[in-house]
């Protein structure tokens, strides 16, 4: 099946700080998308993005499907922008494969 | 409105007992979802179900048994249920019908589920 490398695994930041999240994947993909998984556990939409670039405020993400890698920016870090980033990937109708995620702590 | 809600938010039981989980959307999406997810883990498909059928059964022990009574609700039945299988069970949903997004998929908050 379809691979879903994540990096780095953990970041700590001050706030403040500005951030660069991979998600690299092993085949050509119809749906990416970028999740933040808060602390209770719920995953929160940040961007459906199989190709291109998006802008949300100080989030944006872009992917390069050709080159099989997407990228996740976090500008101006806040303390709530702490907990695990997933990317998950489908080639196929609807099934999601998700990567290991990004432990992100952001420091006061 | 791109909310998919779950009930209980937690749930305790015990190896012989039977409960339910379940989850609602009224985003008109044609396709819902049951992930488990361990601790410090990504989530992992368990079932799919497309226009209220079941297409994908991930190799799921015959313990959970999924259910969805109309396009809106899934339900998930355990029995018999093992200390290991405590997680967090979340639902999602996608459209399915058109649009830009067919497969983008909205998650619920969860049931934390403990099996003693």
């Amino acid at each position: 099946g379809i691979q879903v490398e994540q990096s780095p695994p953990d970041l700590i930041l001050q706030e403040g700080a500005n951030s660069t999240l991979r998600c690299n994947f092993s085949d050509s993909v119809n749906n990416l998308q970028w999740f933040h998984q808060n602390p209770w556990g719920q995953l929160i939409n940040l961007f459906y993005i199989p190709s291109g670039t998006k802008q949300n405020g100080r989030l944006s993400a872009t992917t390069v499907a050709t080159e099989r890698y997407s990228l996740l920016y976090i500008s101006s870090s806040q303390t709530t922008d702490s907990g695990v980033y997933f990317c998950a990937v489908g080639f196929s109708g609807s099934r999601l494969t998700f990567g290991e995620g990004t432990q992100l702590t952001v420091n006061p | 409105d791109t909310e998919v809600t779950q009930t209980p938010k937690h749930l305790v039981m015990g190896m012989t007992n039977k409960k339910s989980l379940k989850c609602e959307q009224h985003m008109g999406h044609r396709a819902m979802y049951w992930y488990k997810q361990k601790a410090k883990k990504p989530p992992e498909l368990m079932f799919v179900y497309s226009y209220e059928k079941l297409s994908i059964n991930e190799s799921v022990p015959s313990r959970f048994s999924p259910e969805c009574p109309n396009s809106s609700l899934l339900n998930l039945h355990l029995h018999a249920l093992q200390p290991e299988d405590s997680a967090l069970y979340l639902c999602a949903s996608s459209p399915l019908l058109g649009g830009k997004k067919p497969y983008e998929q909205y998650f619920g908050p969860g049931t934390r589920l403990t099996v003693t």
